[in-house]
């Protein structure tokens, strides 16, 4: 099964807006793509799910092209308290190979 | 409306023993999921099961370890004969419908340390 992959690391400024990427090129058909952002020593805490197109919360946007090989977490303004890991979250592959992925996680730096 | 409850927060064993941890989903939630998390490292899936039955268990190990969620009571992680390799953060989550990719709610995971 392909890995579902994202960038180690991204650092920003506070203010900024803060785009993470996640690369599931094996996702299930059915299944949704749902992020978490888990602070050291806690579970991890539910962002947004969404299936194609755009989702839009209080908090973050979530962007899934056509194909849904990808998608993007897009958090507006962030503030000090973002610094957090941020995974994705897929079903991977197909019929009895299927398994829910975490992504390999993404830790983001806010500093003022 | 109580989250997710896991207990014991911290755990220490010997090489050999057993671990057993518990999960107390969300009230009104059926399905409960395990993941391990080793140090510095991501998630990953182990089981995922519903009152009385195992859906997936395609992440767990074959050997020394089982998960159940009986009709009354929280769901169990058990493993048998610790190695320092299982030493680990397990977390578990809850969600109230069947599809996989639900959302899911997390606990504040249980850190099982082996000597």
């Amino acid at each position: 099964l392909a890995k579902t992959t994202q960038p180690i690391s991204m650092d920003s400024y506070e203010g900024q807006e803060v785009n993470i990427t996640c690369s599931h090129n094996n996702i299930a058909t059915n299944d949704y793509i749902t992020w978490y952002q888990q602070f050291p020593s806690q579970g991890p805490r539910f962002i947004i799910q969404g299936y194609k197109t755009k989702v839009t919360n209080e908090v973050a946007s979530l962007f899934i092209p056509a194909d849904r090989k990808s998608s993007t977490l897009s958090l507006p303004r962030v503030s000090l308290s973002d610094t957090a890991v941020y995974y994705c979250l897929v079903g991977e592959g197909t019929g009895t190979a299927s398994k829910l992925t975490f992504g390999t996680g993404t830790r983001l730096q806010v500093t003022l | 409306n109580a989250g997710v409850m896991q207990n014991p927060r911290h755990l220490v064993r010997r090489r050999g023993q057993e671990a057993r941890l518990r999960c107390s989903p969300m009230k009104g939630h059926s399905h409960v999921y395990w993941y391990r998390q080793l140090p510095e490292e991501g998630l990953k899936f182990m089981v995922y099961l519903q009152k009385e039955n195992i859906i997936d268990e395609s992440g767990m190990p074959k050997e020394r370890f089982s998960a159940e969620f009986p009709k009354e009571g929280p769901s169990i992680l058990r493993i048998q004969q610790v190695v320092r390799g299982d030493s680990a953060a397990y977390f578990c989550a809850s969600s109230p419908f069947g599809s996989r990719t639900d959302t899911q709610y997390f606990g504040p995971g249980t850190r099982l340390t082996v000597l």
